[in-house]
């Protein structure tokens, strides 16, 4: 069966450090990743997909990005935090071997910028 | 106008009622339909998913498209206290590498 794992989860960060989460999924090849942040009461934004190795295309302009330098690992980085990063970020998998367009999703890192 | 609209609540209930929660979207073009279930501070987990039209049973919960709307639904039968949590819908179009997500609809089901 397929897990996907997300550390660390809980981070608090001050203003200007830099950030990195990892995601990592367990159990398919090649998977579609994904980087969302959901803001407190909001709903999901998508920040980062990918569709392979190197391959990262990016949703929403800020400073944040990502890197996938392998197949089953997903990175979201930053070289300075701001405030409004504050956040819960999730990310999630989906497989090309269904027939199907389901994102299964990580546990999640609750994210605070002070 | 957003592409997928949906009622945030919060929605509260005794238990044992059927709740039913909803999203409209405008994009015709929209063939998968997923129901989410997220408690807190958890990530959101796959409930019911549906192809193009149609209903779709799983024990209490129920997901209904009518794609003539643009409407779909998750009806939840002899609701439980566990039920408790954000339902979020969410859609794509057949082949698109991204799902359109609602803004979650935040249900409480009190003994």
């Amino acid at each position: 069966s397929q897990t996907i794992h997300q550390w660390p989860a809980t981070l608090v960060q001050p203003v200007g450090s830099p950030l990195s989460l990892e995601c990592t999924v367990e159990g398919t090849s090649n998977p579609n990743l994904y980087w969302y942040r959901q803001a407190a009461g909001r709903g999901l934004q998508l920040l980062f997909y990918s569709v392979g190795i190197g391959q990262i295309s990016s949703e929403v302009p800020q400073n944040l990005s990502a890197s996938r330098p392998q197949d089953r690992q997903f990175i979201l980085s930053s070289k300075k935090l701001l405030l409004s990063d504050s956040g819960f970020y999730l990310c999630a998998w989906k497989s090309w071997a269904r027939n199907t367009d389901t994102q299964y999703f990580g546990p999640g890192t609750r994210l605070t910028v002070l | 106008q957003k592409e997928v609209e949906q009622d945030p609540g919060p929605l509260s209930v005794p238990e044992g009622a059927i709740v039913s929660l909803n999203c409209t979207y405008s994009n015709s073009a929209f063939q998968y339909f997923m129901w989410y279930r997220q408690y807190s501070r958890k990530g959101p987990e796959l409930l019911m998913y549906t192809y193009s039209s149609g209903n779709k049973e799983d024990g209490r919960f129920t997901a209904q498209v009518d794609k003539s709307s643009k409407y779909i639904s998750l009806f939840i039968r002899d609701s439980q206290p566990s039920d408790s949590a954000t339902y979020l819908c969410a859609m794509s179009v057949s082949g698109y590498n991204k799902l359109i997500f609602g803004a979650g609809t935040r249900l409480a089901v009190h003994p």
